[in-house]
């Protein structure tokens, strides 16, 4: 699976969109780009998945450029419950890969 | 729908004692998972079961033994705990191995 780069923490203001970037410039064609998060003490939480088009769900958009070398986790409005370490992850969808591999992932702080 | 539920929440051993964690999920998954976290570190799969009868070693295997009961339930087991063994456990679920897992609330096990 390919090597991600997140920053360490963000601080988004309630009520605005939280941006969370992820790199991932070894991706290969067949890996997707997940997106997890783990709120305090809890086990950790699926929220998007994507290969090449953006995708939008209930708990946030994701943004994937056209090279697939970066991917952004939007947020649209951003509570207080959202405080958590958010985890990109990139893998593969088929073959022999199993483990979710979690690196230090990014520690968004909302303020009120 | 309660997804993935784990027992106890929490518990504390002396030193080779044994226990075993319970989990079970309601989603009707093929593949279920157990990682350990420990404290400042992501999480690390220690075995996993690809589908009912079927058990397979993660990354960190050594001192746990696993039983998937039924397609619900998979256990792990710590036949003589160590204090190395001190961790959060979280079991988890997917549709297939490939696909989006699933957490439980994780077990919180000391190990004096």
């Amino acid at each position: 699976d390919a090597k991600t780069t997140q920053p360490t923490s963000m601080d988004c203001a309630e009520g605005r969109a939280a941006n969370l970037p992820c790199n991932h410039s070894t991706i290969s064609g067949n890996e997707y780009v997940y997106w997890y998060r783990q709120i305090h003490s809890q086990g950790p939480q699926y929220i998007i998945h994507g290969l090449k088009n953006n995708e939008t769900n209930e708990m946030a958009s994701l943004i994937i450029t056209e090279d697939r070398k970066s991917s952004t986790l939007i947020l649209p409005h951003a509570t207080l419950r959202d405080t958590a370490v958010y985890y990109c992850i990139v893998r593969v969808a088929s073959g022999s890969a199993r483990q979710l591999t979690f690196g230090s992932g990014t520690q968004l702080t909302v303020l009120p | 729908n309660a997804g993935v539920t784990q027992t106890p929440k929490f518990q504390v051993l002396k030193t080779g004692q044994s226990m075993t964690l319970q989990c079970a999920q309601d989603m009707n998954h093929n593949s279920m998972y157990w990682y350990r976290q420990d404290p400042g570190m992501g999480l690390r799969l220690i075995y996993y079961s690809a589908s009912e009868g079927t058990t397979d070693k993660g990354e960190v295997p050594n001192g746990y033994n696993v039983s998937r009961l039924n397609k619900r339930e998979f256990s792990l087991r710590l036949e003589s705990a160590a204090p190395s063994q001190t961790s959060v456990y979280f079991c988890a679920s997917s549709e297939n191995r490939q696909e989006t897992q699933y957490f439980g609330p994780g077990t919180r096990l000391l190990v004096l």
